[in-house]
């Protein structure tokens, strides 16, 4: 089955490091997103990318990093600049090209990420 | 700029009973709106969407959203729930004339269905 796989599912980390959240991808699609989901914010983009080898800041980028070498692949870095980096993460990805934004976003499951 | 209210954030309704969560969007341009459901500890899935034609859209397990122009709403209904309806649900825009592909999202509602 295609879609997307995000793992690990919980992270746990001291304050201070950083921590890398993979997000994988086998439909196919060019664009993938990451989205940061706290309670009652609904959700926010941090990056995303349209093409391999290129990527976007989002609405809240700071404290985030992210690289595009593969199309399959979108790993996101929380770094130690992040300064509330608590909360669910969430992975998508689309089969928008340049003349057609209205296909929907395939979500992956999300990694919780906890950091004390 | 775009943004997306979800006016409750959360929605209590009795088993079988009807539910509507309402969603309006600020947009200058022409949009399209979406839906989607979120179960705990999960992903969101795609629920319904509005891009073109009737106004009425409709999802296959029995809700329906309508998009309201001048009213800029999307509001979502459901004649009668059942407790697997219960879950968080996501409005979305996206100006259609967008090159960026990237989504608005409101804050969410949570739908809680008591038997």
């Amino acid at each position: 089955d295609g879609g997307i796989t995000q793992s690990p599912k919980y992270l746990f980390r001291k304050e201070g490091q950083n921590v890398t959240l993979s997000c994988e991808q086998n439909l196919n699609h060019d664009a993938m997103y990451w989205y940061r989901q706290d309670p009652g914010q609904g959700l926010r983009l941090i990056y995303y990318s349209q093409i391999v080898n290129d990527f976007q800041k989002g609405d809240i980028a700071e404290g985030y990093s992210v690289s595009r070498e593969k199309k399959e692949s979108f790993p996101l870095t929380v770094t130690s600049a992040q300064k509330n980096p608590t909360a669910f993460y969430l992975c998508a990805s689309s089969g928008r090209t340049e003349s057609s934004y209205n296909s929907p976003l395939h979500f992956g499951n999300g990694t919780r990420l906890t950091v004390t | 700029a775009q943004s997306v209210t979800q006016l409750d954030s959360q929605v209590p309704v009795f088993e079988e009973a009807p539910v509507e969560l309402r969603c309006n969007y600020s947009s200058s341009v022409s949009v399209y709106l979406f839906w989607y459901v979120q179960y705990p500890n999960q992903g969101l899935q795609l629920l319904l969407k509005y891009l073109s034609g009737s106004t009425l859209v409709e999802s296959i397990n029995g809700f329906e959203a309508e998009f309201n122009k001048s009213q800029t709403s999307f509001h979502l209904r459901k004649p009668s729930v059942h407790i697997s309806d219960t879950a968080e649900y996501f409005c979305a825009v996206i100006e259609s004339s967008s090159n960026t592909g990237k989504l608005i999202f409101g804050q969410g509602t949570t739908l809680q269905v008591k038997p």
